[in-house]
């Protein structure tokens, strides 16, 4: 399966931690995303970054990827009770597109 | 601007009875369409894509069907519903070919059958 897998399932912090999250994936991509998703509704894009790029940077959300690995992480800084959501990777190769199964991230205030 | 909309938020069916879901797109031309069907607590699974109208790809052989009738619209059905299609369903579209192909969401049904 080219789908990719995210850990931890589920991660809970304090407010004001930063959460990590990783996301591993098995063939080549062209870009790499994330996605956000509060409770019982739709994704959202969060940021992407593209198969030659290696670090990406928007508000308290930095991405990593690692070619060599198949791999990326999705760091939140300075968290809030409000990142509580399901976070969700996805990798696109083109004529696919594929979602992890998520993690989970409780934000405790 | 673009939206997507999709109905009904909630359903509640009985085991045996079809099913229509809607999705359309405002705000853009010849988008990719995408149905999407969401275990609770689970990651997305792909169902249908479409990359224009009447072109239909199933990733997942199943008791569903997808149909796009016009350039922004996207239906899933099903004649006869099973326990097992329960879930949440998300209807998505991104740019056209060649673009970042970035996925823009609706806000989800959460079909129940029973």
């Amino acid at each position: 399966s080219q789908q990719g897998e995210e850990d931890p399932q589920a991660l809970s912090i304090q407010e004001g931690e930063n959460a990590t999250m990783n996301c591993s994936y098995k063939t080549s991509i062209n870009n790499l995303q994330w996605y956000r998703q509060n409770s019982g509704r739709g994704l959202v894009h969060l940021i992407l970054i593209r198969s030659n790029e290696r670090e990406k940077h928007s508000g308290r959300l930095r991405v990593t990827l690692d070619t060599s690995k198949k791999s990326s992480s999705l760091l939140i800084t300075a968290s809030r009770a409000a990142d509580t959501a399901s976070y969700f990777c996805a990798t696109d190769y083109g004529q696919n597109f594929v979602f992890g199964p998520g993690t989970r991230l409780s934000v405790l205030p | 601007s673009q939206t997507i909309h999709q109905w009904p938020a909630t359903l509640v069916q009985p085991v045996g009875s079809p099913l229509s879901l809607e999705c359309t797109v405002e705000g853009t031309s010849n988008p990719n369409l995408y149905w999407y069907r969401q275990a609770a607590g689970r990651g997305l699974q792909l169902l249908f894509y479409s990359v224009g109208i009447g072109q239909i790809s199933s990733e997942v052989p199943q008791n569903l069907s997808a149909s796009r009738p016009q350039d922004r619209q996207f239906i899933l059905s099903s004649k006869k519903l099973l326990l097992s299609d329960s879930g949440f369903y998300l209807c998505a579209w991104s740019g056209v070919a060649g673009a970042l192909n970035i996925q823009y969401f609706g806000a989800g049904t959460r079909l129940s059958v029973l």
